[in-house]
């Protein structure tokens, strides 16, 4: 199956600092990458959807000037979670998509475990 | 409004038994299934996809695509204690598209 990497895995945080989260397709390519958020005891929750070389789109809620996408490469996306607070603590996972004929084997990274205090 | 519909759970079998997970979904053209089971405070882990109607049988795992109820299940024979888990329910519309995502049943595997 495919491999994807996130990095840092849990990473603490004093609010009003920013948050760089990176996420990683290691044997593909990944032309599209969803990042998704997920509170304790919630459900996946998507946040934004991101095209290699174009600016991302966003969910309804969730505000673009503060969660900064950057999917500059097909191999590399990254999450900003700019000036954070406290209610920003959460579990921050990706999915790197591929198009492509079925059947589409899609993965999550391991996530990323952020702790505002 | 694309929506995925599975039972939140608990649902409690003993050892050894067989645990059937449902899963109904609303948009009829709908192409590709997964199931994904996460363990607390771990990323979804995918075991199985389906895009075909029918039965796909991976181990232990076998996925069943109804397309025409919009139903998928997912059964698990000889459940162990370690498949405590929330299975979670996935939708493809189409493509490259984001997944449409049940809220889990909590499975519970009792030894």
């Amino acid at each position: 199956g495919a491999v994807v990497s996130q990095h840092p895995s849990w990473v603490i945080c004093k609010s009003g600092t920013s948050v760089k989260i990176e996420c990683r397709s290691l044997d593909f390519q990944a032309t599209t990458m969803f990042w998704y958020r997920q509170f304790p005891k919630q459900s996946l929750m998507l946040m934004a959807t991101s095209n290699e070389g174009s600016k991302a789109t966003y969910e309804q809620g969730v505000e673009k000037d503060k969660f900064l996408i950057n999917h500059a490469s097909l191999t590399l996306s990254t999450l900003t979670v700019t000036s954070a607070h406290p209610e920003d603590s959460s579990f921050y996972i990706c999915r790197p998509g591929t198009s492509g004929k079925p059947p589409y084997e899609q993965y999550f990274g391991p996530g990323t475990r952020l702790t505002v205090t | 409004q694309k929506e995925v519909e599975q039972n939140s759970g608990p649902l409690s079998v003993p050892e050894g038994a067989i645990a059937s997970l449902n899963c109904t979904y609303s948009d009829r053209g709908s192409q590709s299934f997964f199931w994904y089971r996460q363990y607390s405070g771990k990323s979804p882990e995918l075991i199985m996809f389906i895009y075909s109607n029918g039965d796909k049988e991976d181990g232990r795992f076998t996925a069943q695509l109804n397309k025409a109820s919009q139903y998928v299940s997912l059964l698990i024979r000889d459940s162990q204690p370690s498949d405590s888990a929330t299975y979670l329910c996935a939708v493809q519309p189409s493509g490259n598209t984001p997944l449409v995502f049940g809220k889990g049943t909590r499975l519970s595997v009792i030894a």
